[in-house]
């Protein structure tokens, strides 16, 4: 069936560089993705979305590029710091009538080691 | 603005013990849903809605009904728990198409 998934599932990356986490999308209808960010005990975080009619975005340290043609995602963060050290979601973003539904990718965990 | 507000943050039922998970959201949005996070598995959606009156089933509704009586609330409600839906549960809100705010979870054991 349609779904959304991530090729790694924990990233060890160094404090000060930076990070890609990888995400893998079937659905062609959808046309809005969403980055979020859980930390240990919380709910997730919103970081970065990107809808199907751009390839990249950026914001504060993070940046989100879409190939369509593959159906890839990807969140970059630069100078990783240890505050970065998450669970990493892509989610992608279904309309249907007025409606809309979120579909997660089963996470990726980034630890930043000193 | 409190955003998104789960109750309880913790329990703990017994097998065949029924109860309310609460969710209330102060940001006026249309949407909400409930998701339920398991170990490996990400986050599957139990039941969203689309406006106060309307709700539809989502991916994993079996043992869970839902009710939005209004615009701010909308409980979750296990009729008869198992162990099976020992998870955390996650109450989101959003606009119809946007960004969704989560609650902070809740963490049901059932024994």
């Amino acid at each position: 069936g349609e779904s959304v998934g991530l090729h790694l599932p924990t990233l060890s990356v160094q404090e000060g560089d930076n990070s890609i986490i990888n995400c893998a999308y079937s659905n062609s209808a959808s046309d809005y993705f969403i980055w979020y960010k859980q930390e240990s005990g919380k709910g997730p975080q919103f970081i970065i979305d990107i809808r199907s009619n751009m390839d990249k975005r950026q914001g504060q340290r993070v940046t989100v590029l879409l190939n369509k043609t593959v159906k890839h995602l990807s969140l970059q963060i630069a100078a990783t710091q240890p505050g970065d050290s998450a669970v990493y979601f892509c989610a992608e973003n279904i309309r249907f009538g007025t409606a809309s539904k979120l579909t997660f990718g089963t996470g990726t965990r980034l630890q930043v080691t000193l | 603005n409190a955003g998104v507000t789960q109750t309880p943050k913790f329990q703990v039922l017994k097998t065949g013990q029924s109860m309310t998970l609460q969710c209330a959201q102060d940001m006026n949005h249309e949407y909400m849903s409930w998701y339920r996070q398991d170990p490996g598995m990400g986050l599957r959606l139990i039941h969203y809605s689309v406006g106060a009156g309307i709700t539809d089933q989502g991916e994993v509704p079996n043992g869970y009904n839902v009710s939005r009586s209004t615009t701010e609330d909308f409980p979750l409600r296990l009729l008869s728990a198992a162990p099976s839906q020992t998870s955390v549960y996650f109450c989101a809100s959003s606009y119809t198409r946007g960004q969704a705010f989560f609650g902070q979870g809740t963490r049901l054991t059932v024994v």
